[in-house]
Protein backbone atom coordinates (compact mmCIF):
# COMPACT_ATOMS: atom_id res chain seq x y z
CA UNK A 1 0.00 0.00 0.00
CA UNK A 2 1.19 3.91 0.03
CA UNK A 3 3.57 4.33 2.34
CA UNK A 4 5.65 7.27 3.53
CA UNK A 5 8.88 7.13 5.16
CA UNK A 6 10.00 10.21 8.13
CA UNK A 7 13.70 10.72 8.98
CA UNK A 8 14.95 10.66 11.33
CA UNK A 9 12.75 10.19 14.33
CA UNK A 10 14.40 12.50 16.72
CA UNK A 11 16.82 15.37 15.65
CA UNK A 12 18.95 17.69 17.95
CA UNK A 13 20.67 20.43 16.64
CA UNK A 14 21.99 23.74 18.29
CA UNK A 15 20.00 26.85 18.23
CA UNK A 16 20.84 29.08 14.96
CA UNK A 17 21.96 26.07 12.92
CA UNK A 18 20.12 24.50 10.12
CA UNK A 19 18.25 21.28 10.20
CA UNK A 20 16.76 19.12 7.47
CA UNK A 21 14.04 16.24 8.05
CA UNK A 22 13.44 14.01 5.09
CA UNK A 23 10.48 11.83 3.93
CA UNK A 24 10.35 9.47 1.17
CA UNK A 25 7.18 8.39 -0.41
CA UNK A 26 5.76 4.95 -2.34
CA UNK A 27 3.09 6.21 -4.67
CA UNK A 28 4.22 7.87 -7.79
CA UNK A 29 0.79 9.34 -8.46
CA UNK A 30 1.25 11.45 -4.93
CA UNK A 31 1.39 15.48 -5.76
CA UNK A 32 0.71 17.04 -2.91
CA UNK A 33 2.92 17.10 0.02
CA UNK A 34 2.38 19.38 3.46
CA UNK A 35 4.56 19.53 6.37
CA UNK A 36 2.55 19.83 10.14
CA UNK A 37 4.42 21.40 13.11
CA UNK A 38 2.77 19.77 16.30
CA UNK A 39 4.06 21.33 19.90
CA UNK A 40 3.17 19.30 22.86
CA UNK A 41 -0.46 18.85 23.59
CA UNK A 42 -1.66 20.87 21.02
CA UNK A 43 -3.10 20.66 17.23
CA UNK A 44 -0.65 19.85 13.99
CA UNK A 45 -0.49 23.16 11.82
CA UNK A 46 0.43 23.16 8.91
CA UNK A 47 3.49 25.25 8.24
CA UNK A 48 4.13 24.93 4.68
CA UNK A 49 2.95 23.03 1.36
CA UNK A 50 3.96 21.53 -2.20
CA UNK A 51 2.62 20.35 -5.19
CA UNK A 52 4.01 18.48 -7.83
CA UNK A 53 4.81 20.76 -10.48
CA UNK A 54 7.65 22.75 -7.97
CA UNK A 55 10.64 21.60 -7.18
CA UNK A 56 11.19 24.21 -4.07
CA UNK A 57 8.98 26.37 -1.92
CA UNK A 58 10.04 28.94 0.83
CA UNK A 59 8.73 30.90 3.05
CA UNK A 60 11.05 32.75 5.65
CA UNK A 61 12.95 30.43 7.74
CA UNK A 62 11.64 27.40 6.12
CA UNK A 63 11.70 25.67 2.66
CA UNK A 64 10.63 22.41 1.07
CA UNK A 65 12.25 20.63 -1.66
CA UNK A 66 10.64 18.16 -4.08
CA UNK A 67 12.38 15.43 -5.97
CA UNK A 68 10.25 13.61 -7.74
CA UNK A 69 12.45 11.20 -9.68
CA UNK A 70 13.99 10.33 -6.33
CA UNK A 71 10.45 10.35 -4.69
CA UNK A 72 11.56 12.10 -1.75
CA UNK A 73 10.57 15.15 -0.62
CA UNK A 74 12.59 17.18 2.84
CA UNK A 75 12.09 20.37 5.66
CA UNK A 76 14.78 22.78 5.80
CA UNK A 77 14.52 24.76 8.79
CA UNK A 78 17.58 27.46 8.73
CA UNK A 79 18.67 29.56 11.80
CA UNK A 80 17.35 27.68 14.30
CA UNK A 81 15.23 29.09 17.41
CA UNK A 82 14.12 27.70 20.53
CA UNK A 83 10.04 27.51 19.53
CA UNK A 84 10.99 25.52 16.30
CA UNK A 85 11.11 22.72 18.73
CA UNK A 86 7.77 20.25 18.27
CA UNK A 87 7.32 17.34 16.60
CA UNK A 88 7.23 17.49 12.65
CA UNK A 89 4.98 15.17 10.35
CA UNK A 90 5.37 15.20 6.45
CA UNK A 91 2.47 13.88 4.43
CA UNK A 92 1.87 13.24 0.74
CA UNK A 93 -1.32 12.64 -1.37
CA UNK A 94 -2.79 12.22 -4.66
CA UNK A 95 -5.36 14.10 -6.86
CA UNK A 96 -8.15 11.41 -6.55
CA UNK A 97 -7.32 10.27 -3.09
CA UNK A 98 -9.02 12.58 -0.21
CA UNK A 99 -6.82 10.52 2.58
CA UNK A 100 -3.44 12.06 3.60
CA UNK A 101 -0.74 9.54 3.90
CA UNK A 102 1.31 10.11 7.51
CA UNK A 103 5.07 10.17 8.14
CA UNK A 104 5.78 8.72 11.51
CA UNK A 105 7.05 12.21 12.76
CA UNK A 106 10.12 13.95 13.72
CA UNK A 107 11.20 15.54 17.50
CA UNK A 108 13.25 18.24 16.41
CA UNK A 109 14.91 19.62 19.65
CA UNK A 110 17.03 23.17 19.86
CA UNK A 111 19.66 23.04 21.86
CA UNK A 112 20.41 26.38 23.64
CA UNK B 1 -8.01 26.88 13.64
CA UNK B 2 -10.81 29.36 14.35
CA UNK B 3 -12.85 27.70 11.89
CA UNK B 4 -13.14 23.83 13.74
CA UNK B 5 -14.30 23.45 17.04
CA UNK B 6 -14.35 20.24 19.22
CA UNK B 7 -16.12 19.56 22.03
CA UNK B 8 -15.64 18.46 24.83
CA UNK B 9 -11.43 19.42 25.07
CA UNK B 10 -11.35 16.39 27.86
CA UNK B 11 -13.78 12.96 28.06
CA UNK B 12 -14.19 10.12 30.65
CA UNK B 13 -16.12 6.94 29.29
CA UNK B 14 -16.92 4.15 31.91
CA UNK B 15 -16.94 0.28 30.62
CA UNK B 16 -19.89 -0.59 28.44
CA UNK B 17 -20.31 3.18 27.09
CA UNK B 18 -20.47 4.77 24.08
CA UNK B 19 -19.19 8.40 23.93
CA UNK B 20 -19.51 11.01 20.77
CA UNK B 21 -17.23 13.49 20.08
CA UNK B 22 -17.92 16.75 18.65
CA UNK B 23 -16.84 18.48 15.64
CA UNK B 24 -17.80 21.49 14.13
CA UNK B 25 -16.77 23.59 11.50
CA UNK B 26 -17.35 27.02 9.67
CA UNK B 27 -15.15 26.67 6.97
CA UNK B 28 -17.62 25.93 3.93
CA UNK B 29 -15.14 22.99 3.07
CA UNK B 30 -16.68 19.49 1.82
CA UNK B 31 -14.64 16.99 3.05
CA UNK B 32 -13.95 15.96 7.33
CA UNK B 33 -11.38 13.90 9.02
CA UNK B 34 -11.30 12.01 12.41
CA UNK B 35 -7.57 10.81 13.68
CA UNK B 36 -6.43 9.06 16.63
CA UNK B 37 -3.04 10.01 18.36
CA UNK B 38 -1.43 8.19 20.93
CA UNK B 39 0.82 9.72 23.38
CA UNK B 40 4.40 10.21 21.53
CA UNK B 41 2.93 8.68 18.18
CA UNK B 42 1.67 9.88 14.77
CA UNK B 43 -1.73 10.19 13.07
CA UNK B 44 -4.13 7.27 12.46
CA UNK B 45 -7.52 7.54 9.89
CA UNK B 46 -10.35 6.41 11.71
CA UNK B 47 -13.26 8.05 9.69
CA UNK B 48 -13.73 10.41 6.99
CA UNK B 49 -16.01 12.22 4.71
CA UNK B 50 -15.86 13.34 1.18
CA UNK B 51 -19.44 15.10 1.40
CA UNK B 52 -22.85 15.00 3.18
CA UNK B 53 -24.25 11.55 3.97
CA UNK B 54 -20.96 9.87 2.59
CA UNK B 55 -18.19 8.91 4.74
CA UNK B 56 -15.70 6.15 4.15
CA UNK B 57 -13.53 3.72 6.85
CA UNK B 58 -10.33 4.82 7.36
CA UNK B 59 -7.24 2.51 8.83
CA UNK B 60 -8.99 1.95 12.19
CA UNK B 61 -12.84 2.50 12.30
CA UNK B 62 -13.08 -0.75 14.25
CA UNK B 63 -15.10 -0.16 17.64
CA UNK B 64 -15.75 3.56 16.03
CA UNK B 65 -19.19 5.24 14.26
CA UNK B 66 -19.71 9.14 12.10
CA UNK B 67 -22.81 10.55 10.71
CA UNK B 68 -22.26 13.27 8.38
CA UNK B 69 -25.71 14.91 8.17
CA UNK B 70 -24.74 18.61 7.47
CA UNK B 71 -21.95 19.74 6.09
CA UNK B 72 -20.70 21.66 8.84
CA UNK B 73 -21.21 18.68 11.38
CA UNK B 74 -19.18 15.41 11.70
CA UNK B 75 -19.25 14.07 14.96
CA UNK B 76 -17.58 10.83 16.16
CA UNK B 77 -18.63 7.65 18.62
CA UNK B 78 -16.64 5.99 20.11
CA UNK B 79 -18.54 2.77 21.21
CA UNK B 80 -17.96 -0.02 24.00
CA UNK B 81 -16.24 -1.84 21.00
CA UNK B 82 -13.42 -0.30 21.60
CA UNK B 83 -11.70 -1.86 24.03
CA UNK B 84 -8.91 0.98 23.93
CA UNK B 85 -10.05 4.31 23.63
CA UNK B 86 -7.52 6.25 25.64
CA UNK B 87 -6.25 8.51 23.24
CA UNK B 88 -6.08 12.11 21.44
CA UNK B 89 -8.67 12.40 18.99
CA UNK B 90 -8.24 15.15 16.13
CA UNK B 91 -10.72 16.24 13.95
CA UNK B 92 -9.60 18.16 10.59
CA UNK B 93 -11.45 19.56 7.27
CA UNK B 94 -10.15 19.98 3.84
CA UNK B 95 -12.36 22.24 1.03
CA UNK B 96 -11.96 18.81 -1.07
CA UNK B 97 -9.28 15.82 -1.21
CA UNK B 98 -5.80 16.91 -1.57
CA UNK B 99 -5.97 20.31 -0.01
CA UNK B 100 -4.55 21.34 3.33
CA UNK B 101 -6.04 20.08 5.97
CA UNK B 102 -6.69 22.04 8.98
CA UNK B 103 -7.49 20.59 12.76
CA UNK B 104 -9.33 21.55 15.61
CA UNK B 105 -7.54 21.37 18.98
CA UNK B 106 -8.59 17.94 20.09
CA UNK B 107 -10.01 16.08 22.32
CA UNK B 108 -8.76 13.94 24.88
CA UNK B 109 -11.11 10.80 25.98
CA UNK B 110 -9.89 8.36 29.01
CA UNK B 111 -11.37 5.78 30.78
CA UNK B 112 -12.38 6.00 34.05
Amino acid sequence: GENVEQHPSTLSVQEGDSAVIKCTYSDSASNYFPWYKQELGKRPQLIIDIRSNVGEKKDQRIAVTLNKTAKHFSLHITETQPEDSAVYFCAASTRSNYQLIWGAGTKLIIKP
Amino acid sequence: DGGITQSPKYLFRKEGQNVTLSCEQNLNHDAMYWYRQDPGQGLRLIYYSQIVNDFQKGDIAEGYSVSREKKESFPLTVTSAQKNPTAFYLCASSATGNQPQHFGDGTRLSIL
